[in-house]
């Protein structure tokens, strides 16, 4: 089955700095790539989510490449500020698969310091 | 854009006891999931709810421990049987309306065995 590695575990960054998430998945199957926040006692919420037919995908300060090849996908925050720290998991399913469920990692604590 | 209400929020119950929680969606989704979420750990999924027959366990969980149901498309229970304090944990419903859409969650069961 799919296995989804996340790193790191634990992020710190100045606020206005830039935060990389990065994650490798197992199932080349796997197809689509969403990345969701949680924040303290919340639900998780999707933030960005990108297909296999596509190499990167932007909205406005948040950014996921995709690496097919290499089985890594990455997520991008530019210009940090306090309200993104939480907790953040990358996923990866394929969807036309007979489950069609998320595999989720980690998940990576951002930190961001005023 | 799907919303879940999931009941209860949060429970106290005693070893040996059992407890069903409910998951409500406010439209017909496609597949149904639930997943439980340890303490500062990530999203284990627990089994897909297959509606009108057996859920689809994932490894190391079983059904005569978490029996779950699905009598429609926009309804399901989870039931966590013969509590121990390892069971204490956050229990989550998520639904997808097509391949390769967003996961919606609920707002999540805190269970505490004692």
């Amino acid at each position: 089955g799919e296995n989804v590695e996340q790193h790191p575990s634990t992020l710190s960054v100045q606020e206005g700095d830039s935060a990389v998430i990065k994650c490798t998945y197992s199932d080349s199957a796997s197809n689509y790539f969403p990345w969701y926040k949680q924040e303290l006692g919340k639900r998780p919420q999707l933030i960005i989510d990108i297909r296999s037919n596509v190499g990167e995908k932007k909205d406005q300060r948040i950014a996921v490449t995709l690496n097919k090849t290499a089985k890594h996908f990455s997520l991008h925050i530019t210009e940090t500020q306090p309200e993104d720290s939480a907790v953040y998991f990358c996923a990866a399913m394929n969807y036309g698969g007979s489950q069609g469920n998320l595999i989720f990692g980690k998940g990576t604590k951002l930190s961001v310091k005023p | 854009s799907a919303v879940i209400s999931q009941k209860p929020s949060r429970d106290i119950c005693q070893r040996g006891t059992s407890l069903t929680i409910q998951c409500q969606v406010d439209s017909q989704v496609t597949m149904m999931f639930w997943y439980r979420q340890q303490p500062g750990q990530s999203l284990t999924l627990i089994a897909t709810a297959n509606q009108g027959s057996e859920a689809t366990y994932e490894s190391g969980f079983v059904i005569d421990k978490f029996p779950i149901s699905r009598p429609n498309l926009t309804f399901s229970t989870l039931t966590v049987s013969n509590m121990s304090p390892e069971d204490s944990s956050i229990y989550l419903c998520s639904v997808t309306t097509g391949e390769g859409t967003e996961a919606f969650f609920g707002q999540g069961t805190r269970l505490t065995v004692v």
